[in-house]
């Protein structure tokens, strides 16, 4: 298996408060990627990366930032969890050649209470 | 950057060969066709991708069409393990789109005994 690590895996929290979810990689992979999972909806892109420092949007960003300031690492922050953003959480990482896979994490499952 | 679109549902005798379908009309020269599927809420697992060619490997076939603007997963002996939601994936390859991978809605496949 790729090695490809989410934290937490559960969490629960209170609406208003930050919340950070944690990938991190030991595949020196150039690109990283957060996507939602809700009931119905498949997976949505939230944000991804391209290199350090290097991160754009996806289709639902909104209320979502995230940071990558070492290649292992994408974060992905919740400045203040809404019970909208109740979901499971995966990241994925894949190499920067064109030919190659993405390797997705276990997931996180949060719920905003 | 190219969508897809899949059949909401499929149905499959156990044994026989599955074809899921995937419309990717927008798809430029140089973007690849990937296919993943998710069992239960676990982590999207990767099945095949494809430039141009038909492709093959232990799991299932890819063919794709000569215009390219549509595909065809084919898993050639279908077994109850197979009932999974199956995606079909467009990945970016030009710009900050580069890498980027957007999935659909997807196709739940269930295959029967």
């Amino acid at each position: 298996d790729a090695g490809i690590t989410q934290s937490p895996r559960h969490k629960v929290t209170e609406t208003g408060t930050p919340v950070t979810l944690r990938c991190h990689q030991t595949e020196n992979h150039r690109y990283m990627y957060w996507y939602r999972q809700d009931p119905g909806h498949g997976l949505r892109l939230i944000h991804y990366s391209y290199g350090v420092k290097d991160t754009d949007k996806g289709e639902v960003s909104d209320g979502y930032s995230v940071s990558r300031s070492k290649t292992e690492d994408f974060l992905l922050t919740l400045e203040s969890a809404t019970s909208s953003q109740t979901s499971v959480y995966f990241c994925a990482i894949m190499d920067q050649t064109m030919n190659t896979e993405a390797f997705f994490g276990q997931g996180t499952r949060l719920t905003v209470v | 950057d190219a969508k897809t679109t899949q059949p909401p549902s499929m149905d499959c005798a156990e044994g026989r060969a599955a074809n899921l379908p995937c419309n990717h009309s927008t798809i430029s020269g140089n973007e690849y066709v990937y296919w993943y599927r998710q069992i239960h809420s676990q982590g999207p697992q990767y099945i095949i991708h494809g430039l141009k060619n038909n492709e093959t490997n232990e799991m299932a076939s890819l063919i794709i069409t000569e215009d390219r603007k549509s595909s065809t997963l084919i898993l050639p002996h279908a077994t109850l393990r197979d009932t999974a939601v199956y995606y079909c994936i467009v990945r970016g390859a030009g710009g900050t789109s580069y890498g980027k991978l957007t999935f659909g809605q997807g196709t739940i496949l269930t295959v029967h005994p």
